[in-house]
């Protein structure tokens, strides 16, 4: 069992809905991270965070300690927001989801 | 410099040949880590280094890969008789690791493209 499970793997939405991914985790940790992945490009880090709620521009990040639990929403998406979305937690050492391949359609 | 620095970008190599990887970390990240992503997967873990701290190699998939780190700067993935199995994008990554298992913001180089004919 993967210490790290995301959900969807795969999503399609259309220009401007508002999406959710979500990602659960089983071990203990001391921060959760959403990273981005572009196609053909690299992995860049979204969020840390360690509870409750952050927002940067159309991206909210958020955490459930007690039920080891996080989302992120994207807000009126874009198709340039088209990339996948991994989930990863922190302690001693990074375990990380297999990522959410997103695309938005315009 | 400003993010993690991999090289080579790109590598062709044949079956049997040894190749070696670089990356130079962000200055000051007492962490560092190697991952391998094959086409279409997730990331692979391979190898990390937590300051002058033994590295944990338990990623390594077999004795043909090992890495070494100079103090906490730059970090070489070496591959020896390469397979054509070996084929993979290899990511480098640092962090400014604290103790007691506080890792920060991972950042993540652009990586080396390893293809092996």
């Amino acid at each position: 069992k993967n210490e790290v499970e995301q959900s969807p793997q795969n999503l399609t939405a259309q220009e401007g809905e508002f999406i959710t991914i979500n990602c659960s985790y089983s071990v203990g940790i001391s921060a959760l991270h959403w990273l981005q992945q572009h196609p053909g490009g690299g992995i860049v880090s979204l969020f840390m965070l360690s509870s409750g709620k952050k927002k940067h521009g159309r991206l909210i990040a958020t955490i459930n300690i007690q039920e080891k639990h996080s989302s992120l929403h994207i807000t009126a998406s874009h198709p340039r927001d088209s990339a996948v979305y991994i989930c990863a937690v922190s302690l001693y050492q990074f375990y990380f989801g297999t990522g959410t391949s997103l695309t938005v359609i315009p | 410099g400003a993010g993690v620095s991999q090289s080579p970008s790109n590598k062709v190599t044949e079956k049997g040949k040894d190749v070696e990887l670089r990356c130079d970390p962000i200055s000051g990240h007492t962490a560092l880590y190697w991952y391998r992503q094959r086409l279409g997967q997730g990331l692979e873990f391979l190898i990390y280094f937590q300051g002058n701290s033994a590295p944990d190699k338990s990623g390594l998939p077999s004795d043909r890969f090992s890495a070494e780190r100079t103090g906490e700067s730059v970090s070489t993935l070496t591959i020896q008789r390469t397979q054509q199995e070996d084929s993979a994008v290899y990511l480098c990554a640092s962090s400014f690791g604290t103790g007691g298992g506080s890792l920060g913001e991972l950042f993540f180089g652009e990586g080396s493209r390893l293809t092996v004919l």
